[in-house]
């Protein structure tokens, strides 16, 4: 049973351009988290999808950033325009729910 | 001021040592992860708690619900145990709400 699966592992994007971040959960998990870790600072939460359903997105940020889970295929989370304060790794993490917490290896973005 | 409190934020030891790293949480939760991140890494979760003790090698993480307190104990420290250790909250939301962090460094 494969893990977390995130890619790309590294993505450097220019100032403007859109970055794609996938996520597959592990086999049969239904549940999907997306996390930011800033430069020197912790995580924080970001979004929390079921199949097709936005649950809490309340640490999104209001302008550019949205996430989605369709019925078929992977998570993805999408920063459009990107600019240089986004430059973080994201973290995918999923679960059966109660509070498990599979995580993916991260994707690090760098907007250059 | 965090919902949740890591002490001490970097801790240096020799290899050998018994580490003790501290989380501290402010409401009642579901259950606290102790999570394990290598210095460009991806995450583990080490344990999953949500009462008492549990062991797993030379790690123990032990909650106490009641005083809102959990420990993370490292014992016979080794070098490969240098890492950055993350305590994580889990409401009844399912969310994760993450300390800090305690940046562990074991010399040989």
């Amino acid at each position: 049973n494969a893990g977390v699966m995130q890619n790309p592992r590294h993505l450097v994007r220019r100032r403007g351009q859109e970055a794609r971040l996938r996520c597959s959960p592990m086999k049969g998990h239904s549940h999907v988290y997306w996390y930011r870790q800033l430069p020197e600072e912790g995580l924080k939460f970001m979004v929390y999808l079921q199949k097709e359903n936005i649950i809490d997105e309340s640490g999104m940020p209001k302008e550019r950033f949205s996430a989605e889970f369709p019925k078929e295929g992977p998570s993805i989370l999408r920063i459009q325009q990107v600019v240089r304060g986004d430059s973080a790794a994201y973290f995918c993490a999923s679960s059966l729910g109660r509070c498990e917490a599979f995580f993916g290896q991260g994707t690090r973005l760098t907007v250059v | 001021k965090n919902e949740v409190e890591q002490s001490p934020q970097n801790l240096t030891a020799q290899e050998g040592e018994f580490i003790t790293i501290n989380c501290s949480y402010s409401v009642g939760i579901s259950a606290l992860h102790w999570l394990q991140q290598h210095p460009g890494g991806g995450i583990v979760s080490l344990f999953m708690l949500s009462s008492g003790k549990k062991k797993h090698g030379r790690l123990i993480a032990t909650i106490n619900i009641q005083e809102k307190h959990s420990s993370l104990h490292i014992t016979a420290s080794h070098p490969r145990d240098s890492a950055v250790y993350i305590c994580a909250v889990c409401y009844n939301t399912d969310k994760l709400i993450f300390g800090t962090g305690t940046r562990l460094q074991v010399f040989p």
